[in-house]
């Protein structure tokens, strides 16, 4: 079992660029999750995704928007990328009333 | 609304000491509270988690935590650290039973010195 994967590993991008970044949940897992996490900081919680639509949203902007497969992977866009954004993405999948297994995440850097 | 406090952003014990990460919630429902681990440039591990049971929880690598309703409190404990056990903790609160939402508090670096 390869546990939740996410690609790519890290990333540099320029302000006003768009991104996606992408993750395959644990076999046998059907929800997708997507925190942000700062430098220093706690991951924050952007949303969720669930036969493939958004369940649960944090208090991100709309440039963060999200989608999920039928094969339940799932893929995490940021429009306008301004220079907050540089983070650790992670990806976390579930079963249902199952504990969230974490990716390593994606390091995205807004130069 | 849920919330996460974890006192002390940086800890530093000696190899064989006891470790004790402190983590308070605040919850508007009955909490479902976990504490994970971050070695670096890697995703969050799950050390542990209460989810109403047993008020005393133990996880992998030694480490356990007591849930104090009364002090809304989930400190993280292990009685003689290792070297490996350097790292950063987050303590995590879930929105619910079906652990949807989670809120996590900015962590803790623990140091092992030799």
């Amino acid at each position: 079992d390869a546990g939740v994967t996410q690609s790519p590993t890290h990333l540099i991008k320029t302000r006003g660029q768009q991104v996606t970044l992408r993750c395959s949940p644990k076999s046998g897992h059907d929800t997708v999750s997507w925190y942000q996490q700062a430098l220093g900081q706690g991951p924050q919680f952007i949303f969720q995704y669930y036969e493939e639509e958004e369940r649960q949203r944090g208090n991100f902007p709309d440039r963060f928007s999200g989608h999920q497969f039928p094969n339940y992977s799932s893929e995490l866009n940021v429009n306008a990328l301004l220079l907050g954004d540089s983070a650790l993405y992670l990806c976390a999948s579930s079963s249902s009333s199952g504990s969230p297994y974490f990716g390593p995440g994606t390091r995205l850097t807004v130069t | 609304a849920q919330s996460v406090t974890q006192l002390g952003s940086h800890v530093s014990v000696s190899e064989g000491a006891l470790v004790l990460l402190r983590c308070n919630y605040s919850s508007s429902v009955p909490p479902y509270l976990f504490w994970y681990v971050q070695y670096p440039n890697q995703g969050l591990q799950l050390l542990l988690k209460y989810t109403s049971a047993a008020t005393l929880v133990k996880g992998i690598n030694g480490f356990e935590a007591e849930f104090k309703k009364s002090e809304t409190s989930f400190h993280l404990t292990k009685p003689s650290a290792h070297m490996s056990d350097a790292a950063e903790y987050f303590c995590a609160v879930s929105e619910g039973d079906n652990f949807n939402k989670f809120y996590f508090g900015s962590g803790t670096k623990l140091n092992v010195k030799p």
